[in-house]
């Protein structure tokens, strides 16, 4: 079982900051990699599939990016709505599997 | 539109069984592959069982032969059926469905249930 790595656990800036999430793979992924954004009380909802591919209606402020074993979700100018919970979580290999989760928080 | 309802959650003892429910409508439930996917509190999330559109049919280790997946085409519907519940089974269970891509399923989650509570206690 891959087991995906995220970093920082917590993540803490200001509205109209620059993000930057990252998630490690323990083997290679290729691309197989997405993100998703959960908030408390709310099923998680998807950002990006196969690493840099934005989900639809995702605002283009949310950005993917890496392969292999490395990934990063940019987003590049904070909005209040973006405080949450992101999770990414692989295909490449059975079964799916999630990363702990970097928790963003407003500063 | 695009909706998941689950349903059939509770509190349940150790030892119980519980039978969830998601009712889908907006899409045809039987020519996606559908998954269930659990989140213990406060926790993180663990893929927890999908049946392929062709009735493939997959389960994690943590729940292998205590839980079955099954879906009804007429009522559109995905299910998921507890037995031999524990305690670490308590969890906010979601149905969720696999992405399309150029008409391939790709193991990715694009559509979420809002999630229906299991607690298993004694």
């Amino acid at each position: 079982e891959i087991v995906l790595t995220q970093s920082p656990a917590t993540l803490s800036l200001s509205p109209g900051e620059r993000a930057t999430l990252s998630c490690r793979a323990s083997q290679s992924l290729s691309s197989y990699l997405a993100w998703y954004q959960q908030k408390p009380g709310q099923a998680p909802r998807l950002l990006i599939y196969d690493a840099s591919n934005r989900a639809t209606g995702i605002p283009a402020r949310f950005s993917g990016s890496g392969s292999g074993t490395d990934f990063t979700l940019t987003i590049s100018s904070l909005e209040p709505e973006d405080f949450a919970v992101y999770y990414c979580q692989q295909r490449s290999n059975w079964p799916p599997t999630f990363g702990q989760g970097t928790k963003l928080e407003i500063k | 539109e695009v909706q998941l309802v689950e349903s059939g959650g509770g509190l349940v003892k150790p030892g119980g069984s519980l039978r969830l429910s998601c009712e889908a409508s907006g899409f045809t439930l039987s020519s996606y592959r559908m998954n269930w996917v659990r989140q213990a509190p406060g926790k993180g999330l663990e893929w927890v069982s999908c049946i392929s559109d062709s009735s493939y049919i997959y389960y994690a280790d943590s729940v292998k032969g205590r839980f079955t997946i099954s879906r009804d085409i007429a009522k559109n519907s995905l299910y998921l059926q507890m037995n031999s519940l524990r305690d670490e089974d308590t969890a906010v269970y979601y149905c969720a469905r696999d992405l399309m891509v150029r008409g391939v399923l790709i193991n990715t989650f694009d559509y979420w249930g809002q999630g229906t509570l299991v607690t298993v206690s004694s």
